[in-house]
């Protein structure tokens, strides 16, 4: 099964760094790790994507585990516009985006 | 830029017509996929095309069809809507196919079958 991993929901507090993890036991060599979120009633947006090693961008951080079974989205300083479900997609193939449920993130002001 | 742009944004269908659900995209990419997400849940993929002329079935097909004869377009068409088919419609695009590009989009179209 291609599908990840991933916590329910979290909570965290406004401008305080949230770790977001996702198993992906699975994996094969080949496959990327991608995280996406979407906001209420918005389709989902692109955060990051990694493959071995650790990967940063102006939204996020995104570290892999060493045997590449698991991952974590670090969001650094929490605002309330990060408040989403995130989910973390591991690539099929060549083609396909498989989404779980992800994990519906709440920030507290 | 406009990305990748879905119309309509909202749809009352009844039991048994048809409609085409529109999707375009002005960023040269070759890979479109169109996915349904009912409440509560995640994305499920309907169909993709890696390219013009080229689809094939995702995870939930049944009831939808799928061309793609243009670079720019993809639209899903359902044949006779059943309530079943009541969800929120995302279409996505792609540079190329392969897993280390970005998926870009669109806002939606949410479709009530009545």
């Amino acid at each position: 099964d291609a599908k990840t991993t991933q916590p329910n929901s979290m909570e965290s507090n406004e401008e305080e760094p949230v770790h977001l993890p996702c198993n992906h036991s699975t994996i094969s060599g080949t496959d990327y790790i991608h995280w996406y979120r979407q906001l209420p009633s918005q389709g989902p947006e692109y955060v990051i994507h990694g493959l071995t090693s650790n990967v940063n961008n102006r939204m996020a951080s995104l570290a892999i585990a060493e045997d590449r079974k698991s991952s974590t989205l670090i969001l650094h300083r929490a605002t309330l516009r990060d408040a989403a479900v995130y989910y973390c997609i591991r690539i099929q193939g060549a083609q396909k985006l498989v989404f779980g449920q992800g994990t519906r993130l709440t920030i507290n002001p | 830029n406009a990305g990748v742009t879905q119309t309509p944004k909202f749809q009352v269908l009844k039991t048994g017509q048809s409609m085409t659900l529109q999707c375009a995209q002005d960023m040269n990419h070759e890979y479109m996929s169109w996915y349904r997400q009912d409440p509560g849940m995640g994305l499920r993929l309907i169909h993709y095309s890696v390219g013009a002329g080229i689809t094939d079935q995702g995870e939930v097909p049944n009831g939808y069809n799928v061309s793609r004869s243009t670079t720019e377009d993809f639209p899903l068409r359902l044949l006779s809507a059943a309530p079943s088919q009541t969800s929120v419609y995302f279409c996505a695009s792609r540079g190329t196919p392969f897993a280390n590009t970005e998926a870009f989009f669109g806002q939606g179209t949410r479709l009530t079958v009545v």
